[in-house]
């Protein structure tokens, strides 16, 4: 079963950092490009940030630019984020989701989502 | 970036209606444009990609039309499995990947 399981959220104070966990199954990981998308209890969908099946391209929401790093370990079939500097307006759920096209570097729709995993950033 | 506009925001069926949600590019985007279905507490699902292909495994009552700047989803035959929120996503050109407002289609 091609599957997505987040991992790593919580409580955070502002300023502190915390980092999420994507662990892939059920598809050649190495193969697609990875996105994080977030959503605000409430709100809609906003992109977080995307990173190449090679790491070669990564990208940011200009929202989280300098203070989040995606990263990941194909060895691993794992994604990653982690998050500094964070602040209330990081308060979300945050999905990883799995480009719809592999073997290429463009970016285009999600076609597999994990569950999510909600960060809170409060004092 | 490109700004992506739903409407309505939201809207009231019955089962049996159709229904057809608008998703307007701040530019033109050629196809690059999904659709997606969120349901409460759960992941988005993707319906439709490249404007008007129909994702494996969804329902064919689900189609998607248009190119450039504007671009419609149609339910043609409202189920109650359908009462949800819909989002579009321009993916044409990025950073940022940009997704519409959200359209909640609720039970009349």
């Amino acid at each position: 079963e091609v599957q997505l399981v987040e991992s790593g959220g919580g409580l955070v104070k502002p300023g502190g950092s915390l980092r999420l966990s994507c662990a892939a199954s059920g598809f050649t990981f190495d193969s697609f490009s990875m996105n994080w998308v977030r959503q605000a209890p409430g709100k809609g969908l906003e992109w977080v940030s995307s990173i190449s099946s090679s790491s070669s391209y990564i990208y940011y929401a200009d929202s989280v630019k300098g203070r989040f790093t995606i990263s990941r370990d194909n060895a691993k079939n794992s994604l990653y984020l982690q998050m500094n500097s964070l602040r209330a307006e990081d308060t979300a759920v945050y999905y990883c989701a799995r480009d719809f096209r592999g073997s290429t570097t463009l970016l285009g729709a999600f076609d597999i989502w994990g569950q999510g995993t909600m960060v809170t950033v409060s004092s | 970036a490109i700004r992506m506009t739903q409407s309505p925001s939201s809207l009231s069926a019955s089962t049996g209606d159709r229904v057809t949600i608008t998703c307007r590019a701040s530019q033109g985007i050629s196809s690059y444009l999904a659709w997606y279905q969120q349901k409460p507490g759960k992941a988005p699902k993707l319906l439709i990609y490249a404007a008007s292909a129909l994702q494996s495994g969804v329902p064919s009552r689900f189609s998607g039309s248009g190119s450039g700047t504007d671009f419609t989803l149609t339910i043609s035959c409202l189920q109650s499995e359908d009462f949800a929120t819909y989002y579009c996503q321009q993916y044409y050109s990025y950073p940022p990947l940009t997704f519409g407002g959200g359209t909640k289609v609720e039970i009349k």
